[in-house]
Order: structure tokens, then C-alpha cells, then sequence
């Protein structure tokens, strides 16, 4: 059963200082790489998401990097709050056309 | 306001009881979806319906069962059949069925199941 790969499991950060998460996976049928964050108790919800016929997508202070040759794609918090504490989720496209995500990363923002 | 409603939010079960966890949605989409989420593990998918009338199995479905016979309506049954039970259920949707996996999934806030 093809897999994505997330890491690290977790995470703390300062305040003000840069998250960041990584995904990994094996074949996708079609280029699509959302992330997901997940406060607690509640469901998952889109936070970010690229199509790559680009290599990097940027929303804020959240931003998408994407290898295609390596198969691996990353999130990248910028000026991270402690209101980014969370869950986040990777996901790929994989075999029978469904979504597979990522073990999750809890990221802790320290004031 | 448009979303997905799940019920009850926490539930508890002695071993041998079936339990159905209800999901509601009001998006008019075509999709809907059933997630376990156990900590360290991700989003595994236990089944998904591309259009009402119709369901498929995902990659755990042993001990569940599903109907879908609303559009807006895709309840999870978990039974006695399922060996480990307790775990966070999250139900989903999206527009249509290649919106799941090239768009959007719109959660419902999950039901936590524990079983005594």
C-alpha cells in the first residue's frame, strides 16, 4: 500500500521563528498536494494547497515547496504564532483515485 | 450555515454493542467519506460513497458498515466485529468524487468513540 511519509512527528517553535514540515511519497496519479491543519477536537480543515506546474505556492505566512523529481514536498510556517499550534496534515493523490495522508505533525508555538 | 454535522460527539460502548455515528451535510455535495484518526497514524479512510445509492470500502473497513440512501446522509456503523474500536471518527465531503482527491474535503468536527 503506497504511503505518504511526514515528518517530524513533532514540532516546537519559538515564536516569530520558521516551521517547518516535510511529506514524501511514492506515485501520484495526478499533481495536487493539500495540507491540512487540525486544531484539537476539531475536524481537519484546508489550509494550503499547490498543483504543480509551479514549484512553490505562498498564502500568507504558509507556504508549499515541491520537488517533483525527489517526491517530496514541504510546508513552511514563516513568522510562526502560537496560533498556528495544531495538527498538520500532508495528503497525495494515490492509487484508486483517493487521498492518503501523512502521520501528522503536532507543532507547539512557544510564546 | 453550510457544513457537516456529526453526532454525538463523544460516545461510550461496552464491548459485543454495535453504534451508528450519524453525519449530516447541507453543501449538496455528491461525495462523502468516513476517516478514523488514532494518534501517530494520519487519516485512514474506512469508506467512501461517490453518489448516494452507492458506497465503496476503504483501506480499514473490517467491523464497519455505511448506507447512504440521502444524499445529505452517510452514517458509520461500528460493530462488535471491530477489534479495536476506539478512536476518533471524522466524516467528510467534497463536491463530487474527483474533488476528493484534486480539491477540497470539508470535515465534520468528529465523534470520539471509547469503548469500555
Amino acid at each position: 500500500q503506497q504511503q505518504v511519509k511526514q515528518s517530524p512527528q513533532s514540532l516546537i517553535v519559538q515564536k516569530g521563528g520558521i516551521s517547518i514540515i516535510n511529506c514524501a511519497y511514492e506515485n501520484t496519479a495526478f499533481d495536487y498536494f493539500p495540507w491540512y491543519q487540525q486544531f484539537p477536537g476539531k475536524g481537519p480543515a484546508l489550509l494550503i494547497a499547490i498543483r504543480p506546474d509551479v514549484s512553490e505556492k505562498k498564502e500568507g505566512r504558509f507556504t508549499i515547496s515541491f520537488n517533483k523529481s525527489a517526491k517530496q514536498f514541504s510546508l513552511h510556517i514563516m513568522d510562526s504564532q502560537p496560533g498556528d499550534s495544531a495538527t498538520y496534515f500532508c495528503a497525495a493523490p494515490l492509487y484508486g483515485n483517493k487521498l492518503v495522508f501523512g502521520a501528522g505533525t503536532i507543532l507547539r508555538v512557544k510564546s | 450555515d453550510g457544513g457537516i454535522t456529526q453526532s454525538p460527539k463523544y460516545l461510550f460502548r461496552k464491548e459485543g454493542q454495535n453504534v451508528t455515528l450519524s453525519c449530516e451535510q447541507n453543501l449538496n455535495h455528491d461525495a462523502m467519506y468516513w476517516y478514523r484518526q488514532d494518534p501517530g497514524q494520519g487519516l485512514r479512510l474506512i469508506y467512501y460513497s461517490q453518489i448516494v445509492n452507492d458506497f465503496q470500502k476503504g483501506d480499514i473497513a473490517e467491523g464497519y458498515s455505511v448506507s447512504r440512501e440521502k444524499k445529505e446522509s452517510f452514517p458509520l456503523t461500528v460493530t462488535s466485529a471491530q477489534k479495536n474500536p476506539t478512536a476518533f471518527y471524522l466524516c467528510a465531503s467534497s463536491i463530487d468524487w474527483t474533488s476528493g482527491y484534486t480539491g477540497e474535503l470539508f470535515f465534520g468536527e468528529g465523534s470520539r468513540l471509547t469503548v469500555l
